[in-house]
């Protein structure tokens, strides 16, 4: 059974720093999802990838098939950013992580 | 806005009560999830429909049946609830089923449920 990682469980920033969240899984996937869930409930699928690297905006999101380890960076936070960040691996079944809940003060 | 669809947004209803979940999308996918998600836990999955088809149940109690009456539709019926059921229920849906490609969830605002 896969077991998902994610480091930091909480992280609290100010405004307009680098941030970075990271997720690692124990067995091969084919791809890894990372979401977004605000306190009203609501998930936003932000990238899902199977190798390299992806950027949207202020996001970007790398893996590292071999080594079994995702990151998602967030360059200069804002507050609207503050939520909490869900890696989700693909493989023979979906193993979400715990999230990692992110505070950007202002 | 969602393009998965959910209600209602928020349910209460007693133990012996019967209710339904319902969740639509108009994306042409034709794979349709239910995860129940605890406060402060990541979702936990509980059934999968793939082509209208009951493709995955993780070993959920039959107080929870799920319903997919056509490619655009899931409906979660709910049965002699228990308060350990009170959750946010949340609906997904994706193009194809996951484990044959890499298509990613789209997912609904969910319905809070509470049982009294």
């Amino acid at each position: 059974k896969n077991e998902v990682e994610q480091s930091p469980q909480n992280l609290t920033a100010q405004e307009g720093e680098f941030i970075t969240i990271n997720c690692s899984y124990s067995v091969g996937i084919s791809a890894l999802h990372w979401l977004q869930q605000h306190p009203g409930g609501g998930i936003v699928s932000l990238f899902m990838l199977s190798s390299g690297k992806k950027k949207h905006g202020r996001l970007i999101a790398t893996i590292n098939i071999q080594e079994k380890h995702s990151s998602l960076h967030i360059t200069a936070s804002h507050p609207r950013d503050s939520a909490v960040y869900i890696c989700a691996a693909y493989g023979q079944n979906f193993v979400f992580g715990p999230g990692t809940r992110l505070s950007v003060l202002p | 806005d969602t393009e998965v669809t959910q209600t209602p947004k928020h349910l209460v209803m007693g133990m012996t009560n019967k209710k339904s979940l319902k969740c639509e999308q108009h994306m042409g996918h034709r794979a349709m999830y239910w995860y129940k998600q605890k406060a402060k836990k990541p979702p936990e999955l509980m059934f999968v429909y793939s082509y209208e088809k009951l493709s995955i149940n993780e070993s959920v109690p039959s107080r929870f049946s799920p319903e997919c009456p056509n490619s655009s539709l899931l409906n979660l019926h709910l049965h002699a609830l228990q308060p350990e059921d009170s959750a946010l229920y949340l609906c997904a849906s994706s193009q194809t089923l996951n484990t044959d490609s890499n298509q990613p969830q789209h997912f609904g605002d969910g319905t809070r449920l509470s049982i009294l």
